[in-house]
């Protein structure tokens, strides 16, 4: 089963923020947080991943609580391309498997 | 760029037919997965590999086996395939230790 709750969804104005949050209150020392997406009809595609710091790169920014028991992915100015489900899963850090849970559903609008 | 390549973006096979699906990596990763994924259902875990020759059962592998005789070309293979293996196959490789790991675009495989 899937260790993190996501709102189903989400809409976003085109250029805005887009704050996508995740909940994952029984995580464990030793486990990542990832966020993958999946545009319609591909496979799902990574986008950032983090321990406990926060993280950025050149697509978004992940903010970790210091508690590590929820986390939030940053788009920082959503495009129309942005649409996709977006996955939130925690993972140790060993060889396991990714296990998703449902995501949330994010919509950009013009 | 990782690239993970899946053999077929859609196939068409008739029942009881034997189906083969090729994944190759070029990143010389050690761990492979496929995953189906089914509307409703969400993404389900098949077989996956941490070494060559070497497989392990994910959550639901009846009805299907994997073979990785190199380290780059992991196979899923429906011994006879069925109607209710109509789905969207989705390959992954990567390394552990914290890692990312990366899809392949997908077969969409239909079975009449």
């Amino acid at each position: 089963d899937a260790k993190t709750t996501q709102p189903p969804s989400m809409d976003c104005a085109e250029g805005r923020a887009a704050n996508l949050p995740c909940n994952h209150s029984t995580i464990s020392g030793n486990e990542y947080v990832y966020w993958y997406r999946q545009i319609h009809s591909q496979g799902p595609q990574y986008i950032i991943h983090g321990l406990k710091n926060n993280e950025t790169n050149e697509m978004a920014s992940l903010i970790i609580t210091e508690d590590r028991k929820s986390s939030t992915l940053i788009l920082p100015h959503a495009t129309l391309r942005d649409t996709a489900v977006y996955y939130c899963i925690v993972r140790p850090s060993g060889n396991t498997p990714l296990v998703f849970g449902k995501g949330t559903r994010l919509s950009v609008i013009a | 760029d990782v690239k993970v390549t899946q053999s077929s973006r859609y196939l068409v096979k008739r029942t009881g037919e034997k189906v083969f699906l090729e994944c190759v990596q070029d990143m010389d990763h050690e761990n492979m997965f496929w995953y189906r994924q089914d509307p409703g259902l969400g993404l389900r875990l098949i077989y996956f590999s941490y070494d060559v020759k070497m497989k392990e059962k994910g959550d639901i592998p009846e009805g299907y086996s994997v073979s990785r005789e190199k380290k780059e070309r992991f196979s899923l293979i429906l011994e006879s395939a069925s109607t209710n293996q109509t789905s969207m196959y989705l390959c992954v490789s990567g390394w552990g230790v914290g890692q990312p790991q990366h899809f392949g675009d997908g077969t969409r495989l239909s079975i009449l």
